[in-house]
């Protein structure tokens, strides 16, 4: 089966610590991308990536940091100097040459709590 | 930069078409608008996209007034199922390469038997 898998949906950590959240594509998409979503809210780009080996910054990116080493994983870490990090996080991944334009496949998100 | 609003919620009963209206006063010309459907602890999927006029799939139409400062998903006939929070997303493309994915803050629409 072709999906994003993201792993794991639910994850407890402590205050002060950083931790990494795990996308995985088998959809042989360019695109990937984080996005955050609180309570009420939208969703916020956090980073997106392109192409292998690099990634670019949205919104929110303050606190968080990616990498993009293979073009099946996205990893992201939220370090300590993010603020208010409990969230839960969505990883999407697109097809390449229509920037913006292209549909996004979602995964099924993982719900990040800092006790 | 682009910025979209929504209603927070809207009722509906079944059967009934329903219509949900962004509003995005300062979208640019080469923007583009796609909405999408999530369920709770799910993340969302694709509904439909366009740029201008009307677009129709088989699941939804998307109606785009000429000066594209707002778009209207349409959802005919819908179901117990269709109950989910809906997103527009304005889509601009950026100098050098880099973009901005604005999403609006969802509608939750509940169907009612």
């Amino acid at each position: 089966d072709g999906g994003i898998t993201q792993s794991p949906k639910y994850l407890f950590r402590k205050e002060g610590q950083n931790v990494t959240l795990s996308c995985e594509q088998n959809l042989n998409h360019d695109a990937m991308y984080w996005y955050r979503q609180d309570p009420g809210q939208g969703l916020r780009l956090i980073y997106y990536s392109q192409i292998v080996n690099d990634f670019q910054k949205g919104d929110i990116a303050e606190g968080y940091s990616v990498s993009r080493e293979k073009k099946e994983s996205f990893p992201l870490t939220v370090t300590s100097a993010q603020k208010n990090p409990t969230a839960f996080y969505l990883c999407a991944s697109s097809m390449g040459g229509k920037g913006p334009y292209n549909e996004q496949f979602f995964g099924p998100g993982t719900r990040l709590t800092v006790l | 930069l682009a910025k979209t609003t929504q209603p927070i919620s809207m009722d509906s009963y079944e059967g009934q078409e329903v219509n949900i209206t962004c509003s995005h006063n300062n979208i640019a010309t080469n923007d583009y608008i796609t909405w999408y459907q999530q369920f709770p602890s799910q993340g969302p999927r694709f509904i439909i996209q366009g740029y201008k006029t009307k677009v129709t799939n088989e699941v939804a139409s998307l109606f785009i007034p000429a000066d594209r400062k707002s778009s209207t998903l349409s959802l005919p006939r819908v179901s117990l199922s269709d109950t989910a929070v809906y997103y527009c997303l304005v889509g601009s493309l950026l100098g050098a390469g880099s973009y901005q994915l604005t999403f609006g803050k969802g509608t939750k629409l509940s169907v009612i038997p």
